[in-house]
């Protein structure tokens, strides 16, 4: 069936550089995603969320990217913190109404100092 | 922020009892509560949807006589477990759906440890 999914299960960064968490969608119905970062035994956090009639939305040290033509999405953490260790986790609405969510496999990001 | 609550944080049970595990948004209503599972190492799977007011609405495989849910009020739902077994043993988290701003953001509760002995 359709799912999300995620190509790095995991992902280790230096302190102090960028990272680039990837995923894939296959649902084309598609139009609002979300990223969310979960620590360990904690309930997930939203980070940032982006409508699929946008291709970048900025927060605070993080940009989503949403490419529609390649059904991916992206999240970049700039300027990677030792607190920015963490599972983190894209989902998508499936097109209801209701706003349920499909949640992806999920990157592990491991900061090293 | 929004903010949801869940309680009891964690609970150990014998096998055979039924707990229940309180899921609230603090700050908001939310009309829509979602009750998901998460074993480790795991994505999160979604259990139920539990609409204020109305019966809830639960994914393929989930038994409802099982997983019993009750969004009494817009700040409220519940899911019990009902004759847990150890293969119940998970984390479950709830979400709260409430429209703040221009997004349909869900708030995830901090989740329930649930142990089953």
């Amino acid at each position: 069936g359709e799912s999300v999914g995620l190509h790095l299960p995991t992902l280790s960064v230096q302190e102090g550089d960028n990272s680039i968490i990837n995923c894939a969608y296959s649902n084309s119905a598609s139009d609002y995603f979300i990223w969310y970062k979960q620590e360990s035994g904690k309930g997930p956090q939203f980070i940032i969320d982006i409508r699929s009639n946008m291709d970048k939305r900025q927060g605070q040290r993080v940009t989503v990217l949403l490419n529609k033509t390649v059904k991916h999405l992206s999240l970049q953490i700039a300027a990677t913190q030792p607190g920015d260790s963490a599972v983190y986790f894209c989902a998508e609405n499936i097109g209801n109404s209701w706003g349920k969510l499909q949640f992806g496999a999920g990157t592990q990001v491991v900061v090293t100092p | 922020g929004a903010v949801v609550s869940q309680h009891p944080s964690w609970v150990i049970c014998k096998s055979g009892t039924s707990v229940k595990i309180e899921c609230r948004s603090l700050d908001f209503q939310a009309t829509t509560m979602f009750w998901y599972r998460q074993f480790p190492k795991q994505s999160l799977m979604l259990m139920a949807t539990s609409n204020e007011g109305s019966k809830a609405t639960y994914e393929q495989g989930v038994e409802k006589d099982k997983f019993l849910i009750n969004h009494a009020s817009l700040t409220l739902s519940t899911l019990t477990v009902t004759s847990a077994h150890p293969e119940d043993s998970s984390f479950y988290i709830c979400s709260a759906r409430g429209l703040a701003g221009e997004s349909d953001t869900q708030y995830f509760g901090p989740g329930t440890r649930l142990t089953v002995l």
